[in-house]
C-alpha cells in the first residue's frame, strides 16, 4: 500500500472559521510533510514531521498549526485565514532510510478562503 | 541553499515518440538525491523516477530514464513512446542527503515544465 490519504478534496471556509486538513499513510513511514501548492506552481514546504516531531517550519504564519497525533496521522488546523491562503495543500510521506528517500503524496484538499 | 531550473515551461510531443525534459541544479552538497515528479490533472504528485548523486549509473524506469551528468549539475529526464497518459506538468526535485544512513527533508522543486502528448 503506497497510498497517502487526505481528506478533504475540497474545503470552503470562511476567514473566521476554523478547519482542520487531515492526513493518513500505513506504509510505517516516519516522516511526514505539508506542502503549499498555488496553481501551475511547484510545492512550498510548511512543515516536516520526523518521529512524530516538528522538525522544520519553513517560517509558517501561526494561522496555520500542525499536528502529528501519531506516526501515521497528520492534521493541519487552520483558522483566521486570508483569501491569499487560497491552494492546494499537499501531504507527504517517507521513511527515514537513505536507501528509500522518495517522498509519497496525497492528492491534496483544495482550499478556497472567501 | 540549492535552485532547481527548469528551463521549457511547456513542450509538446506527438504519441508514441520522444520527447526529452531539461533540468539543471546548483549545490554545494555532495551528497543528494534528484528526482522526477508528474501532477497531472488529478493533481497528485506521482514520483517518475529517482537518481542517487554517488552513482554513476543512469536510472531507467520502464519508459523513462534520465540522463544525469553530475559534473554539469545537468539531469534530464527522457520519455520514450509518449503515451497520452503521460500528459501532466513535470518537477525535477533535489533532496539533500542527511547524514546517519538517514534521510528526510525539504524537496527543492524546479518551476515545472507542461508536457502535452497529442494523439
Amino acid at each position: 500500500d503506497t497510498e497517502v490519504t487526505q481528506t478533504p478534496k475540497h474545503l470552503v471556509m470562511g476567514m473566521t472559521n476554523k478547519k482542520s486538513l487531515k492526513c493518513e499513510q500505513h506504509m510505517g513511514h516516519r516522516a511526514m510533510y505539508w506542502y503549499k501548492q498555488k496553481a501551475k506552481k511547484p510545492p512550498e514546504l510548511m512543515f516536516v514531521y520526523s518521529y512524530e516531531k516538528l522538525s522544520i517550519n519553513e517560517s509558517v504564519p501561526s494561522r496555520f498549526s500542525p499536528e502529528c497525533p501519531n506516526s501515521s496521522l497528520l492534521n493541519l488546523h487552520l483558522h483566521a485565514l486570508q483569501p491569499e491562503d487560497s491552494a492546494l495543500y499537499l501531504c507527504a510521506s517517507s521513511s527515514l532510510m537513505a536507501s528509500d528517500p522518495e517522498a509519497f503524496f496525497g492528492q491534496g484538499t483544495r482550499l478556497t478562503v472567501v | 541553499a540549492q535552485t532547481v531550473t527548469q528551463s521549457q515551461p511547456e513542450m509538446s510531443v506527438q504519441e508514441a515518440e520522444t520527447v526529452t525534459l531539461s533540468c539543471t541544479y546548483d549545490t554545494s552538497e555532495s551528497n543528494y538525491y534528484l528526482f522526477w515528479y508528474k501532477q497531472p490533472p488529478s493533481r497528485q504528485m506521482i514520483l517518475v523516477i529517482r537518481q542517487e548523486a554517488y552513482k554513476q549509473q543512469n536510472a531507467t524506469e520502464n519508459r523513462f530514464s534520465v540522463n544525469f551528468q553530475k559534473a554539469a549539475k545537468s539531469f534530464s529526464l527522457k520519455i520514450s513512446d509518449s503515451q497520452l497518459g503521460d500528459t501532466a506538468m513535470y518537477f525535477c526535485a533535489f533532496m539533500k542527503r542527511q547524514g546517519g544512513g538517514t534521510s528526510y527533508g525539504k524537496l527543492t522543486f524546479g518551476q515545472g515544465t507542461i508536457l502535452t502528448v497529442h494523439p
